[in-house]
């Protein structure tokens, strides 16, 4: 959904080091989300943040903080990046109704 | 906590009917179920959403028994551009913690 951006859509960077991924809306939602994606585990929350003084830890927060800088943006950051968070992360948001989840194309992060 | 299971992949030829199920035993009350389609290297992308019986949009329908402890997408004559990944998800909308998405059903369509 070209209404939530990622960026850099692909990283590779060396363990240790402090990566941050941004994401963009202008959706207008309250709701945001950031997921992780590795193969044979499907989609898991790493945080979420229902506006912008809410954020709350998802199923794997471990290694990751995020912040809500604006309705429209949401970052997440690994502070020392480490191999096994090599992984396709997704931003994600969805509005106070349906809660359906409208989602980024996705950063695929590298860690050496 | 309502986790699902859904089988790992399948394949269908074009233009026949495909059903995917998925297992949620333990469904809560306020839970709806949601399904999502996603392409290789695109974000998931929302497909239809139901809460009992039948849901019918123009992409898909969704069949919901009375118990709602399983779920099954269909899809009517599929082509080749609906080989991607389905995920069902289960939720009460009010809370993310009690949103999961399975591993999903890999669909390959063959010509």
């Amino acid at each position: 959904d070209a209404d939530v951006t990622q960026t850099p859509r692909n990283r590779i960077t060396k363990t240790g080091k402090r990566i941050m991924l941004e994401c963009s809306q202008t959706k207008g939602h309250d709701r945001m989300y950031w997921y992780r994606q590795d193969p044979g585990l499907g989609l898991r929350l790493i945080y979420y943040s229902f506006d912008v003084k809410d954020i709350n830890k998802g199923e794997i927060s471990d290694g990751y903080s995020v912040s809500r800088q604006a309705q429209a943006k949401f970052s997440l950051s690994l502070e020392s990046a480490i191999p096994n968070q090599t992984a396709l992360y997704f931003c994600a948001t969805s509005d106070l109704i349906t809660d359906t989840q409208y989602f980024g194309p996705g950063t695929r992060l590298t860690v050496l | 906590l309502a986790k699902t299971t859904q089988p790992i992949s399948m394949d269908s030829y074009e233009g026949q009917e495909v059903n995917i199920t998925c297992s949620h035993n333990n469904i809560a009350t306020n839970d709806y179920i949601t399904w999502y389609q996603r392409f290789p290297s695109q974000g998931p992308r929302f497909i239809i959403q139901g809460y009992k019986t039948k849901v019918t949009n123009e992409v898909a329908s969704l069949f919901i028994p009375a118990d709602r402890k399983s779920s099954t997408l269909s899809l009517p004559r599929v082509s080749l551009s609906d080989t991607a990944v389905y995920y069902c998800l289960v939720g009460d909308r009010t809370g993310a913690n009690n949103l999961f998405f399975g591993t999903g059903t890999r669909l390959t369509v063959i010509p």
